[in-house]
This record gives structure tokens, sequence and C-alpha cells, in this order.
């Protein structure tokens, strides 16, 4: 089946430096990714859509200077948390339409990321 | 993306059935039923998608009445390795423009 491999797994930073976080499909070509975060016992919440070759669509409230995203090939895109802070800290979690199921708003997700910013 | 309701919790034995029930009352004519199950500090999993009536897999099944106006997850004899949070989503065909997005979910746990 389809698979969405998310790196790193874990990331622990000091505040005011930047993480990338990398979201590659392994075995399909993604045009198109989700950026979600998550914090702890809450739902997932959307926060931008990456388009491969194009500009990304953010969320409303989420800042795009301070998360930029980059979708420079079909099979990556990457998340980078600019001048981190300790409210920045979550699970970053990617996901990409294909896969399993019948295909129709179906998405194969990353295992995620958990930064933890001091 | 019609929106969802499901209970926040519910509890369950090992070997028990479980159904979780979806409500999504402004369903549209082109969305698809898809549910979702995620463990902890993990990456959610797609379990079962469906349109009309009756779906099964090899882990669920998933029944629609006919007005689609709510949806029914089943996992038959749950075990502890069940325990996670269920997602039920609704929208249409996946397209470039579509967004995503979970409700609460279902937070399923398992008592031996």
């Amino acid at each position: 089946g389809a698979v969405v491999s998310q790196h790193p797994s874990w990331v622990i930073c000091k505040s005011g430096t930047s993480v990338k976080i990398e979201c590659r499909s392994l075995d399909f070509q993604a045009t198109t990714m989700f950026w979600y975060r998550q914090f702890p016992k809450q739902s997932l919440m959307l926060m931008a859509t990456s388009n491969e070759g194009s500009k990304a669509t953010y969320e409303q409230g989420v800042e795009k200077d301070k998360f930029l995203i980059n979708h420079a090939s079909l099979t990556l895109s990457t998340l980078t948390v600019t001048s981190a802070h300790p409210e920045d800290s979550s699970f970053y979690i990617c996901s990409a339409p294909g896969g399993q199921g019948s295909g129709a708003n179906v998405l194969t997700f990353g295992a995620g990321s958990r930064l933890t910013v001091l | 993306l019609a929106k969802t309701t499901q209970p926040i919790s519910m509890d369950s034995y090992e070997g028990q059935e479980v159904n979780i029930t979806c409500s999504h009352n402004n369903i549209a004519t082109n969305d698809y039923i898809t549910w979702y199950q995620q463990f902890p500090s993990q990456g959610p999993r797609f379990i079962i998608q469906g349109y009309k009536t009756k779906v099964t897999n090899e882990v669920a099944s998933l029944f629609i009445p006919a007005d689609r106006k709510s949806s029914t997850l089943s996992l038959p004899r749950v075990s502890l390795s069940d325990t996670a949070v269920y997602y039920c989503l609704v929208g249409e065909g996946y397209s470039s423009a579509s967004k995503i997005i979970f409700g609460s979910g279902t937070r399923l746990s398992i008592r031996p």
C-alpha cells in the first residue's frame, strides 16, 4: 500500500532556532500534501495545503512566515518551523491523498513528528 | 465538508462488538464517508470508506442508512489493541482544492 515517510519522528530544539520536517510519498506521487498539527488529547488541526510547484495555502490563523512550506517535487514536501518557541511544541503530521480505498477523500498519513522547543 | 458529530468517548471490553455512530445531517450527494483510526503519537490510519448501504473489510464494517445522515462503524470482537481515537470524515471525491478537516473523534477504550 501507499506509504508516507515523515522525518524526523521527534526533535528537540532551543527557542529561536528553526526546524525542518520532511514528508515523502514513497511509492506514489503527490501533487498535494496536507500538514496538520495536533496538541495532546486534541484532534488534528489543518495548518496548510502544500501544492507542488506553487505556493502553499494556509488556514486562517496560521502564520505563513512562521511555518514555511515547500513542495519542490511530486514526492517531497517540507515544513520549516522558523524561530521556534515553546508554544510551537506539538505533534506535526503530514498526509497525502492516495493509497488505500477508492481514493475519494482518503489520505495516507506520515507517522508524525513531535517537536519540543525548550 | 459536512460537519460530523461523534461521541467523545466510549468504553468496552475485549471480545465485544463496538459500534461508533457518526452524525452528518448535511451530507451532500457527492460525499463519501471515511473512518480513520489514530493511536497515540502516530498518524491516523485509514480504516474504511463507504457511500451507502454496507461496506465490510478485514477490520471493520460500515453501515450507512438510506438517508445517509449518519453512519456506524462496527468493530467486531475488539481487543486491547483497538484502543484508539476514531475519526469520521465526510467529503466529496478528492481534488486539489479539497480540504480534509477532522472533527473531535471518539476515544475508544477497551478493557480486559
